[in-house]
């Protein structure tokens, strides 16, 4: 079955260490997504690819940094500069279009927890 | 800009009674809607959708919502709630940022309890 894989699913990390997390899509999107989620706070937009070797800033991009080599995956680096990255973090795709009216597939997310 | 506002953070519902999530958005033009729907620990669901046409959608797993313009709103029923519905409800409205191209904003969630 198409879908996004997101790894790893936990990931625990030192206090100025960089770490990536993975995601995979098998849907044939060409739009990607990097979403952070906060107790109460609804998901924000930290990057977002349309197409290969191309991709903007979202709303929250400070201290992360992401890549788009292939089609299929858009990994997401947090880098020591992100002043608190312990977070929900979701990768999600979709198709692009005329009209925008696009609908986006998520995976199941990484959850970051900064000792 | 966009902007999305569930004002109830929680609710708690009893099992086969009704149930009826709120989100009001601010948006310049005709919005996209979307409910999306997340289960503890996982990603999101889409639950249904609103581009143009009839406002009342119907999504799965017995959830519709309507869209009324003069209100501004986009509420999410279902008419009996399961037990397997305690989830955590996102409202989204969509605009253009390219042509083809959509971000979403998401409001904050509303956490639905189920109780026996």
């Amino acid at each position: 079955d198409g879908g996004i894989t997101q790894s790893p699913k936990y990931l625990f990390r030192k206090e100025g260490q960089n770490v990536t997390l993975s995601c995979e899509q098998n849907l044939n999107h060409d739009a990607m997504y990097w979403y952070r989620q906060d107790p109460g706070q609804g998901l924000r937009l930290i990057y977002y690819s349309q197409i290969v070797n191309d991709f903007q800033k979202g709303d929250i991009a400070e201290g992360y940094s992401v890549s788009r080599e292939k089609k299929e995956s858009f990994p997401l680096t947090v880098t020591s500069a992100q002043k608190n990255p312990t977070a929900f973090y979701l990768c999600a795709s979709s198709n692009t279009g005329l009209g925008g009216a696009n609908v986006l597939t998520f995976g199941a997310g990484s959850r970051l927890t900064v000792l | 800009a966009q902007s999305v506002t569930q004002p109830d953070i929680h609710i708690t519902v009893s099992e086969g009674a009704s149930l009826e999530l709120r989100c009001n958005y601010s948006y310049g033009a005709t919005p996209y809607l979307f409910w999306y729907v997340q289960s503890p620990g996982q990603g999101l669901q889409l639950l249904l959708k609103y581009f143009s046409g009839d406002t009342l959608v119907q999504g799965i797993k017995g959830f519709e919502a309507e869209f009324k313009r003069s209100q501004s709103s986009f509420n999410l029923r279902k008419p009996s709630v399961h037990w397997s519905d305690a989830a955590e409800y996102f409202c989204a409205v969509g605009g253009l940022m390219n042509i083809g191209f959509q971000k979403l904003v998401f409001g904050t969630g509303t956490r639905l309890l189920v109780s026996p």
